[in-house]
């Protein structure tokens, strides 16, 4: 079956302009999570989404950073008047709690690069 | 502020040999996870620890989990090359999922 995708895969912007990334989660699964890795932070929680229940925004690192979940499947992040300090790889995971387990299984991530 | 810690960062070791990655945490948890990353790649889940005692093997590796030390391991048996990556372990935030995750540690397996 499909796992979780992203795209697009690398995103190269000019300091100042806004993107739209997406995720595609695996079907069923109802959380939805955004993280980000980068070489100076290491691996970051963003934001998570669970039903529809309000979203957890609680890692967002400034309000230029927004996400929304519609249809309880397909998210975006967007980030608006990107900074230097953006540049990451944006991952995003969907989770599945089953009997004897609970796993986040990751995209492929976005590579982000403001220049 | 649940920190969690991983060491070491960095592991060289020679194939056939046997090693530990040890991941501590600061806050009462019970959930614990472990990733592995290739370069360019993103994560796969390993293991996922729900309990305190529990251990789970795949393979050359093995994790384990106590919360009252709020200590996890991944022992690596017989290294092979094919195990070379990062090995991240992460813990929940709050049993919603929300991880943080120890730095990570770069494993090098040389013949």
């Amino acid at each position: 079956g499909a796992g979780v995708s992203q795209s697009p895969s690398n995103k190269v912007t000019e300091k100042g302009k806004d993107v739209e990334l997406r995720c595609d989660p695996i079907s069923g699964h109802t959380a939805l999570y955004w993280y980000r890795q980068s070489l100076g932070q290491g691996l970051e929680f963003l934001i998570y989404f669970q039903g529809n229940s309000a979203p957890d925004k609680s890692g967002l690192p400034s309000d230029r950073f927004s996400a929304e979940r519609t249809g309880g499947s397909v998210s975006t992040l967007t980030i608006q008047r990107t900074q230097q300090e953006d540049s990451a790889v944006y991952l995003c995971a969907s989770r599945v709690i089953a009997s004897g387990t609970d796993t986040q299984y990751f995209g492929p991530g976005t590579r982000l690069t403001v220049l | 502020e649940l920190k969690v810690e991983q060491n070491p960062l960095f592991l060289s070791m020679q194939e056939g040999k046997n090693y530990t990655i040890y991941c501590n945490y600061s806050t009462t948890s019970d959930r614990l996870y472990w990733y592995r990353q290739d370069p360019g790649k993103s994560l796969e889940s390993l293991f996922v620890l729900l309990s305190n005692g529990a251990v789970k093997q795949e393979g050359r590796l093995m994790a384990s989990l106590d919360t009252k030390a709020r200590l996890s391991t991944l022992h690596i048996t017989a290294a092979v090359h094919d195990l070379s990556a990062t090995y991240f372990c992460a813990v929940d935030r709050g049993s919603q999922g929300n991880l943080i995750f120890g730095k990570g540690t770069k494993l090098s397996v040389k013949p």
